[in-house]
């Protein structure tokens, strides 16, 4: 089976762009959350999904970070518009259920 | 909040020695308690995983110890491998919330 995919691996953009990571998690999954993870605050949680349902929208970046499932088998977050404070690592996972996640391999983002 | 911690946040060992790695949590509610492993430039792999009801779980050179009473576990890897360079975090989930909450990782260097 395929695991979780994300893309692009690796993105670069200019302060106020706009911003669109994708992912696929592992079919038939249902839970679907997206993550930062920064070497200081580590994992944080962004968005959560339970059967395309968002169920958490991660409180203090509801205000540029926007996550979507569009179907069951693809989600994008789109980030607008980009902060220099927001290089990360941002990690899509997958989980059936709602015990183990399992994570892609991340697109790591900077922002200039 | 830190619901889960860890220590130490870095550790070396020799190869051939046993590393143990530290996890606590406050929210009694946590029932179940994954590890991962994650690779520079790679997304969290789940490792191994453990239910409270619970007090050891073993996979090869990999065994977690479950103390509830104390709210207290660890993850040992015997026999270390430089392979084994990695940081791993602890996490919990609880009453099937969906949701992880994570530690902040141990740093582990392997020396060989």
């Amino acid at each position: 089976d395929a695991g979780v995919t994300q893309t692009p691996r690796h993105e670069v953009a200019e302060k106020g762009q706009t911003i669109i990571l994708k992912c696929e998690p592992v079919s038939g999954h249902n839970d679907l959350f997206w993550y930062r993870q920064t070497k200081i605050q580590g994992l944080e949680l962004l968005s959560y999904f339970r059967s395309k349902s968002l169920m958490e929208d991660g409180g203090a970046f509801k205000d540029r970070f926007k996550a979507e499932m569009l179907n069951s088998s693809f989600s994008t977050l789109k980030i607008q518009p980009t902060e220099p404070k927001d290089s990360a690592v941002y990690l899509c996972a997958s989980s059936p259920n709602q015990d183990t996640q399992y994570f892609g391999p991340g697109t790591r983002l900077l922002v200039l | 909040q830190q619901q889960v911690r860890q220590s130490p946040q870095s550790l070396t060992v020799w190869e051939g020695e046993t590393a143990i790695l530290n996890c606590s949590y406050e929210n009694s509610a946590f029932d179940y308690f994954p590890w991962y492993q994650q690779f520079p430039g790679e997304g969290p792999a789940l490792l191994i995983a453990i239910r409270s009801v619970s007090d050891k779980k073993e996979d090869g050179r990999f065994t977690i110890f479950f103390n509830k009473r104390e709210k207290k576990l660890s993850l040992h890897i015997t026999d270390s491998q430089p392979g084994d360079s990695a940081t791993y975090f602890c996490a919990a989930n609880g009453a099937n919330t969906g949701k992880l909450t994570f530690g902040h990782g141990t740093i582990l260097r392997v020396h060989p």
